[in-house]
């Protein structure tokens, strides 16, 4: 069966600290991965995605995620992190050929001015 | 901006009685979803669209019909609502399969 799964429901970092938010996946045969991000009362906001070719993908505001085979992980990372960063991210698998994508619980960021 | 328009935006209704939820789109992208948020849950697809007249069920759709005459509309029914069905629907696109879905603004349903 696919999954996402996001260990941390909640991280909080220190305003110019680096963060990095947590997922791992079980996808069969080759997947497809994202980053979304969601402020309060709003809809998902595509971030970032991995489907193929080099394993460090960046996107937006400054967001990078590191995809990781072996380790079945997409983690995503910001080498200093903003208050206006503070929000839910949602970490997205599918699988090639497929018409969904299967997302984890959610991870809420807080940054600490 | 992904031209997603959710109706209505906020909606409280009574245990028993129908509901439609309206998604409709500009650009005219083929794929087309409903999913569900809940605390502890992240997104579940309810059914999903790949075409008109076209739909598939997902992981949570007992409770839910969806219909699709026209491109740009998809819309979601709850047949008799109840109170489990009180979530946030989000409506989203897809240009193709494998592709990037772009989520709409979100319909807060509660059932009383």
């Amino acid at each position: 069966a696919q999954s996402v799964a996001q260990p941390e429901d909640q991280v909080n970092v220190a305003e110019g600290n680096p963060l990095t938010v947590k997922c791992t996946y079980s996808v069969s045969g080759n997947p497809y991965l994202f980053w979304y991000v969601q402020y309060p009362n709003r809809g998902l906001q595509f971030l970032l995605k991995y489907i193929t070719g080099d394993n460090l993908v960046k996107g937006s505001y400054g967001f990078e995620a590191e995809f990781n085979k072996s380790q079945t992980s997409f983690h995503l990372k910001k080498p200093s992190a903003l208050v206006s960063d503070s929000a839910l991210y949602f970490c997205a698998a599918g699988q090639t050929g497929a018409n969904n994508l299967f997302f984890g619980t959610g991870t809420r960021l807080t940054v600490i001015p | 901006d992904a031209g997603i328009t959710q109706s209505p935006r906020h909606k409280v209704t009574e245990t028993g009685t129908p509901v439609t939820l309206r998604c409709h789109q500009t650009e005219n992208h083929r794929y087309m979803y409903w999913y569900r948020q809940d605390p502890g849950h992240g997104l579940r697809l309810i059914h999903y669209s790949y075409g008109v007249k076209d739909t598939d069920k997902g992981e949570v759709s007992d409770g839910y019909s969806v219909s699709r005459s026209k491109t740009e509309d998809f819309l979601l029914t709850l047949e008799s609502a109840t109170s489990s069905q009180t979530s946030v629907y989000f409506c989203a696109i897809a240009v193709r399969e494998g592709n990037t879905i772009y989520f709409g603004e979100g319909s807060w349903l509660t059932v009383v």
